[in-house]
């Protein structure tokens, strides 16, 4: 039973225009929600993150939209750069330290 | 560099061998969360200790794998006899505080391989 949801494997973006990474989940109990960013051999790098009381959170080039009623979260880069280029992960919790990660998304940015 | 340390990175045992996997936390975390990642999937939840303490070890096989985090030194992954499917990559994280919600930092991994 899987309880988060990243569809999209992987996504290839050009450089300087929007990437789109999203997440849906199925359980109503999550209530804040991360995004992390991993590159080959490291461990994920924390992004950003939103909470439920939130529908949208802005930092730079990344801002996280979390549609409740959807069960959806997803996250925008703009304008995308090369070094964006990484495996994304959501995690999802309903409020404990107990992490619900979905399969993560694989970005290339286009030079 | 004060982040999370995992040691070693990689590590290959054959069928039946014990694997010991190290952590040390964040300077200053004494909060430390093990995840596993099996390829393909998400980072899965095993186990959340304190200091000298199993808090959560809801996520860890109930058998040949356990955790501790003494008063002294990194926190200890143990998997004993291992098999082909424990190959996969170990991931600690360390926190300032627990129980609630806060970002949790991640080590570059360890990734398990059995032969």
């Amino acid at each position: 039973d899987q309880q988060v949801k990243q569809n999209s494997p992987s996504l290839s973006v050009q450089e300087g225009r929007i990437s789109i990474l999203n997440c849906d989940y199925t359980n109503s109990m999550f209530d804040y929600f991360l995004w992390y960013k991993k590159y080959p051999a490291e461990g994920p790098t924390f992004l950003i993150s939103i909470s439920s009381i939130k529908d949208k959170n802005e930092d730079g080039r990344f801002t996280v939209f979390l549609n409740k009623s959807a069960k959806h979260l997803s996250l925008h880069i703009v304008p995308s750069q090369p070094g964006d280029s990484a495996v994304y992960f959501c995690a999802l919790t309903s409020g404990t330290y107990k992490y619900i990660f979905g399969t993560g998304t694989r970005l290339k940015v286009l030079a | 560099n004060a982040g999370v340390m995992q040691n070693p990175r990689h590590l290959v045992r054959r069928r039946g061998q014990e694997a010991r996997l190290r952590c040390s936390p964040m300077k200053g975390h004494s909060h430390v969360y093990w995840y596993r990642q099996l390829p393909e999937e998400g980072l899965k939840f095993m186990v959340y200790l304190q200091k000298e303490n199993i808090i959560d070890e809801s996520g860890m096989p109930k058998e040949r794998f356990s955790a501790e985090f003494p008063k002294e030194g990194p926190s200890i992954l143990r998997i004993q006899q291992v098999v082909r499917g424990d190959s996969a990559a170990y991931f600690c994280a360390s926190s300032p505080q627990g129980l609630e919600v806060y970002e949790q930092y991640f080590g570059p991994g360890t990734r398990l391989t059995v032969t």
